[in-house]
Formats: C-alpha cells, structure tokens, sequence
C-alpha cells in the first residue's frame, strides 16, 4: 500500500545523545516535512524538503538536522543542542501543493 | 506573513448538536490553498478537505461542511448532528503557492462530543 512509514513508534533519549527518526513515503512525493506537536501548541514546522538534496529550515530548526539523498526518505537527527526534545513528531509528504500525507507519527521522551 | 489563526482551543458540545471551528488565515499571496485535517487520538492526521483561493464554493461532504470566505479570510468547519466519532483534534492549514510548498498550520481545535 502507498503510504508515509515513520519509525520508531516510540523512542526514548539519554539527555546529550544524538537520535534519527526514521520517514519513508512510496507516494513518489517530491515535498516531505517534519512537524513538531507540543500540546496546545499544535504543529511547528522544523524541516522541509522540495527536492532531493535540498531542504529548508522550518520555523524551529534549531537543534534538528535532517538529509535527503533519496527522494523516499527525509530522516531527521534530533541533536544534543535540542534542549527541550520530548514531543510528538510527524513526518509528511506532498505532490505539489496537494494534500499533505502523514506518517502514525513518532513520540520522543528524554529519560 | 503566513499564519493560520484558531482562536478556538476547546469546544464540547453533547451529541447531535452542530458544532463549528473556525479557522482564520493571513496570506500576502493571491493564490494559495487552505486544508483542514482531523487528528484522532491516535495521533495521524487524517485528511478533510482542500480548498484553493479561486474556488469559494462552500462544500459539503455528509455531515461536514466548509465556509469559505476571502472577504473575511475565513475557512470554517461546521460538523451537523455530531457524533461520539467526532471527538478528535482539528487543524486548519495553509499553503502560498509558489513559496516553497510550506504548509503552515494552526494550533488545532480539540473537539469533544459528549454522549
């Protein structure tokens, strides 16, 4: 089935530890995102990629890098320099100004 | 600037009643197009509606309708005779064609339905 896979569902971090989440989509979607969901702040853009090795920063990019080497994938790298990562985060992919689809999601705690 | 505006933070409302969120955007484009999409408690969103700024037919898809307004940058979301299912997290999002794709999106309504 086409879709947008994130993994891990869950995943937790020791406090200056380097994590990736994982976002692969077999829609043949040019655009992905990564969005951050705080409670009662809804979704932060942090990253956005038109393009195979090409991408943007979002509104809070700050302590988050990502890649994008094959037009499937867009992983995400939650840094040390992320001070405050514990959130739910959501991987998308669009066609061009058409809806945006979206993974189950992945929740990040730092223990 | 681009920004998405849901002043609504919390809505409950009892069963059967019509409930509708609202979703206020702010765009220097002239062509642009605005979403709407529902999250349940199992945290994907789920796709509603899409609507470009060309297009202010209202639209009604069972018992969910949309108002689009550009007089008043408006694009509300009316649910009639809500049901239980309803109780979800609703986001209104907007996107300005020819900036790079972004997609912005508010801070969500968080909808209960009460039986």
């Amino acid at each position: 089935d086409g879709g947008i896979t994130q993994s891990p569902k869950y995943l937790f971090r020791k406090e200056g530890q380097n994590v990736t989440l994982s976002c692969e989509q077999n829609l043949n979607h040019d655009a992905m995102y990564w969005y951050r969901q705080d409670p009662g702040q809804g979704l932060r853009l942090i990253y956005y990629s038109q393009i195979v090795n090409d991408f943007q920063k979002g509104d809070i990019a700050e302590g988050y890098s990502v890649s994008r080497e094959k037009k499937e994938s867009f992983p995400l790298t939650v840094t040390s320099a992320q001070k405050n990562p514990t959130a739910f985060y959501l991987c998308a992919s669009s066609g061009g100004l058409l809806e945006a689809f979206f993974g189950q999601g992945t929740r990040l705690t730092v223990v | 600037a681009q920004k998405v505006t849901q002043a609504q933070t919390e809505i409950s409302v009892v069963e059967k009643e019509d409930v509708t969120l609202d979703c206020v955007y702010e765009t220097r484009d002239t062509t642009y197009y605005l979403f709407w999409y529902k999250q349940p408690p199992s945290g994907e969103l789920v796709f509603l509606i899409r609507r470009n700024s060309f297009d202010e037919q209202n639209e009604i898809s069972g018992r969910y309708s949309w108002n689009f307004q550009k007089s008043t940058s408006s694009f509300n979301f009316t649910i009639t005779a809500s049901q239980v299912v309803d109780s979800a997290v609703y986001f209104c999002a907007l996107s300005e064609a020819g900036r790079d794709d972004k997609i912005i999106f508010g801070k969500g309504t968080r909808l209960h339905i009460l039986p």
